[in-house]
């Protein structure tokens, strides 16, 4: 166990609704990463919070957006899902080094 | 060219054989370089850390880096099948603030009992 939770572990959801996915990072980690993985593209960054701040940006989709709360925690939003938005959704935390640790994922099934 | 080239496999091998696994990358910059290890429908799961070139072990586990050649490899000795599973390189590069992890597509391993 990562000490990096994920919810929910499964979403279903019709082309063109919009949803939230919820991380809690390890405790004491301040930086929360999303990143995709998709069979045809594998792991892909998305973006970067550090302590409620937005420190990098990867190939997120503009119908996309992320935020870290005060306490910590991180919501990735999705809008206008499309088919090909369908994926495995991660989130990981560090401390201040290097290594990531990453929580279970959200399978996103977009109908 | 892709930043990260690793090949997807599968591999496969019987147990208790040494298992090497390999990445090539493209991008200069990069200075930390990790192991990852998948298994179906779970996170990815930190194997291994290293900076800069040279080798590191742990346990079974050996991660080898030449920055000179672009390329990095992971060994597993006395493969288990409990090892059985997807790893996956990552690498970032050195600063502040540029701590997003570049992957290979990973590399689909079985260890065959």
């Amino acid at each position: 166990d990562s000490g990096v939770t994920q919810t929910p572990k499964h979403l279903i959801t019709a082309t063109g609704q919009r949803v939230t996915l919820r991380c809690s990072p390890r405790s004491g980690d301040l930086s929360v990463y999303w990143y995709q993985q998709s069979l045809d593209q594998g792991l892909q960054f998305l973006i970067q919070y550090y302590n409620g701040e937005e420190r990098a940006k990867g190939n997120i989709l503009e119908r996309f957006s992320a935020q870290q709360f005060p306490d910590l925690h991180s919501e990735l939003n999705l809008s206008s899902l499309e088919l090909g938005d369908s994926a495995l959704y991660f989130c990981a935390s560090s401390g201040d080094r290097y290594e990531q640790y990453f929580g279970p994922g959200t399978r996103l099934t977009v109908t | 060219q892709k930043e990260v080239e690793q090949d997807p496999g599968p591999l496969s091998v019987p147990e208790g054989a040494i298992v090497s696994l390999n990445c090539t990358y493209s991008n200069s910059a990069f200075q930390y370089f990790m192991w990852y290890r998948q298994y179906s429908r779970k996170g990815p799961e930190l194997l291994m850390y290293t900076y800069s070139s040279g080798n590191k072990e742990d346990g079974r586990f050996t991660a080898q880096v030449d920055k000179s050649s672009k390329y990095i490899s992971l060994f597993i000795r006395d493969s288990q099948p409990s090892d059985s599973a997807t790893y996956l390189c990552a690498m970032n590069p050195s600063g502040a603030g540029s701590y997003q992890l570049t992957f290979g597509k990973g590399t689909k391993l079985s260890v065959i009992p």
